[in-house]
């Protein structure tokens, strides 16, 4: 079965400072990988899909970007955070609409920016 | 219209009720959905995938109505621990997934 591996689980950062999430995927290969979002009472936002290396699709616009540098990785970066960035941010990964395979999650990094 | 859309809640409801959540979806062609329950500060689990025959698991059921766009999510005999938020989700063909914002659920002792 799929693992999913996200860290950092907690992260604090001040205003302006860049920001490197990290998601690596086992078990599977050629996944759709997804990065999530979580802000204080709202809703899973989808940030950026991928499905495959270099392939990067961006849901809406913001200050973060995504890359995909291997099959089974994928980094949410940042270059200057703002105080808007705080939030969950979920790693996800699936295989596509074949007999509604289910997603995969990590377990979040919670990010905070002071 | 948005592509996904719950009733955010809350549902309070005594223990022991019965309990039920639609969820729309916009896109025609969607063509896989799930329900997901998400616990305070923690990911999103996934509590059931939804058939086109309908899917019971336990206390759930899910249902599909394809020709007015929508999921069901029934729970019975609720617990306390039934408590959360749940999620519906729908895939499309072009491999994005939608997350709704979620119903809340709180069953009173």
């Amino acid at each position: 079965s799929q693992t999913i591996h996200q860290w950092p689980a907690t992260l604090v950062q001040p205003v302006g400072s860049p920001l490197s999430l990290e998601c690596t995927v086992e078990g599977t290969s050629n996944p759709n990988l997804y990065w999530y979002r979580q802000a204080a009472g709202r809703g899973l936002q989808l940030l950026f899909y991928s499905v495959g290396i270099g392939q990067i699709s961006s849901e809406v616009p913001q200050n973060l970007s995504a890359s995909r540098p291997q099959d089974r990785q994928f980094i949410l970066s940042s270059k200057k955070l703002l105080l808007s960035d705080s939030g969950f941010y979920l790693c996800a990964s699936g295989q596509g609409s074949i007999d509604n395979q289910p997603q995969h999650f990590g377990d979040g990094t919670r990010l905070s920016i002071l | 219209r948005k592509e996904v859309e719950q009733d955010p809640g809350p549902f309070n409801v005594p223990e022991g009720a019965t309990v039920a959540f639609n969820c729309t979806y916009s896109n025609s062609a969607s063509q896989s959905f799930f329900w997901y329950r998400q616990d305070c500060r923690k990911e999103p689990k996934l509590l059931m995938s939804v058939y086109s025959s309908g899917n019971e698991d336990g206390r759930f059921t899910a249902q599909l109505n394809r020709a007015s766009q929508y999921i069901s999510l029934l729970i019975r005999d609720s617990k306390l621990s039934d408590s959360a938020t749940y999620l519906c989700v729908v895939e499309n063909r072009d491999d994005k997934i939608i997350f709704g914002k979620g119903t809340r659920l709180h069953i009173l002792p």
